[in-house]
């Protein structure tokens, strides 16, 4: 069975512009996570989305959205970067049907912010 | 507020030594806690997961962990490190998100 496939790998924008990171969850898989990974603060949750709502939200500001699909893929959007965007954006994806479903993690996307 | 905190950022082991990497959770996380590791740039790979059915917890590439509700702590252990186990580990726990530890660098000396 394929792994979490997240693209792309890497990505670099200037400050003001908007990206969209995309990730496709292991197959069977409904629910996807984001997070951000940097030095400095670590795995910070993003948000959640399960058949394609969002169920949950960590503490990050309103540039940051996301949605899902009915095929379960995800996909992530920062408007109006800044510099401390910058970061290891990770996608996770388990089945979502209990509590603490164990996640699988993607690669990541290497976001730099010029 | 429900956290994991990993003491330890850094941690050097020669190659056969115990490996010992630390973890305490916040009294206020329910009892579902996990220990990940990643690889440079790589995604998270889940070593073993803690849901209550017992203390001691096995899992991959020899690592097992102790969940101790009287210290609030599950650390990690491996009896002898090999070369191949250098990487970062992070410590995670569940409340109604994931919560991460700040990770800790496992560098092992030959």
């Amino acid at each position: 069975k394929a792994g979490v496939t997240q693209t792309p790998r890497y990505l670099i924008k200037t400050r003001g512009q908007q990206v969209t990171l995309s990730c496709s969850p292991i197959s069977g898989h409904r629910s996807v996570s984001w997070y951000q990974q940097t030095p400095g603060q670590g795995l910070q949750f993003l948000f959640e989305y399960f058949s394609e709502t969002q169920r949950n939200k960590g503490n990050f500001p309103g540039r940051f959205s996301g949605r899902q699909f009915s095929n379960s893929r995800s996909e992530m959007n920062v408007s109006t970067l800044e510099l401390g965007d910058s970061a290891l954006y990770l996608c996770a994806s388990s089945i979502g049907g209990a509590v603490a479903d164990t996640q699988y993690f993607g690669p990541g996307t290497r976001l730099t912010v010029l | 507020a429900q956290s994991v905190t990993q003491l330890g950022s850094h941690v050097s082991v020669s190659e056969g030594a115990l490996v010992l990497l630390r973890c305490n959770y916040s009294s206020s996380v329910p009892p579902y806690l996990f220990w990940y590791v990643q690889y440079p740039n790589q995604g998270l790979q889940l070593l073993l997961k803690y849901t209550s059915a017992a203390t001691l917890v096995k899992g991959i590439n020899g690592f097992e962990a102790e969940f101790k509700k009287s210290e609030t702590s599950f650390h990690l252990t491996k009896p002898s490190a090999h070369m191949s186990d250098a990487a970062e580990y992070f410590c995670a726990g569940y409340g109604n998100q994931f919560y991460f530890g700040t990770g800790t660098s496992l560098t092992v000396i030959p």
